[in-house]
């Protein structure tokens, strides 16, 4: 049973540059969530889908924008690329609200 | 507002050490729930345990334990007999049920077990 599939691994991309983020959920589950990890901190919350709309948003600006499909995968873009975008983008898969799975993540180097 | 606070940045032993890691959190709610997981150098985060508020029990799990006392509001973890595999960046975090599913992390503790 495979667990949350995340691709690409790495990234690097020139700053204004667009990005896309891509997620397979846990056989299973129906929700994917999205977040931030900026080196040597915690992660930081982007969104949840479910259904195939966004249910919650954190504190991050339009620029982040994303997608859920009927199969329930995942996609995280990113418009115009800052230096400050880089990390590792982890998703994290569940069933509703119940335990989440979490990807190896995506790490994203803008230059 | 919730907050996850692990004051420990990073903690150094050696091999076969007992280590304990602490997590300080906040929340108005009754009903949440808290978490702590394992984050190797790979980047994957791994759950390791889940406790609702009701639950004041604490855990064993082979070397692993946690001590949940919510009148000092702490869910510290405890590693017996620590290894060189668990070396690796522990994260505790928080939902409780006004956060609206959100994950509330900590900013991590490093651990380095030196062989």
């Amino acid at each position: 049973d495979a667990g949350v599939t995340q691709s690409p691994t790495h990234l690097i991309k020139t700053r204004g540059q667009q990005v896309t983020l891509r997620c397979s959920p846990k056989s299973g589950h129906d929700t994917v969530s999205w977040y931030q990890q900026a080196l040597g901190q915690g992660p930081q919350f982007i969104f949840q889908y479910y259904e195939e709309e966004e249910r919650q948003r954190g504190n991050f600006p339009d620029r982040f924008s994303g997608h859920q499909f009927p199969n329930y995968s995942s996609e995280l873009n990113v418009n115009a690329l800052l230096l400050g975008d880089s990390a590792l983008y982890l998703c994290a898969s569940s069933y509703g609200t119940g335990l989440y799975t979490f990807g190896s993540g995506t790490r994203l180097t803008v230059v | 507002a919730q907050k996850v606070t692990q004051a420990q940045t990073e903690i150094s032993v050696v091999e076969k050490e007992d280590v304990t890691l602490d997590c300080v959190y906040e929340t108005r709610d009754t009903t949440y729930y808290l978490f702590w997981y394992k984050q190797p150098p790979s980047g994957e985060l791994v759950f390791l345990i889940r406790r609702n508020s009701f639950d004041e029990q604490n855990e064993i799990s082979g070397r692993y334990s946690w001590n949940f006392q919510k009148s000092t509001s702490s869910f510290n973890f405890t590693i017996t007999a620590s290894q060189v595999v668990d070396s690796a960046v522990y994260f505790c975090a928080l939902i409780a049920m006004d956060s609206n599913y959100q994950l509330i992390w900590g900013a991590g503790t490093k651990l380095i077990i030196k062989p």
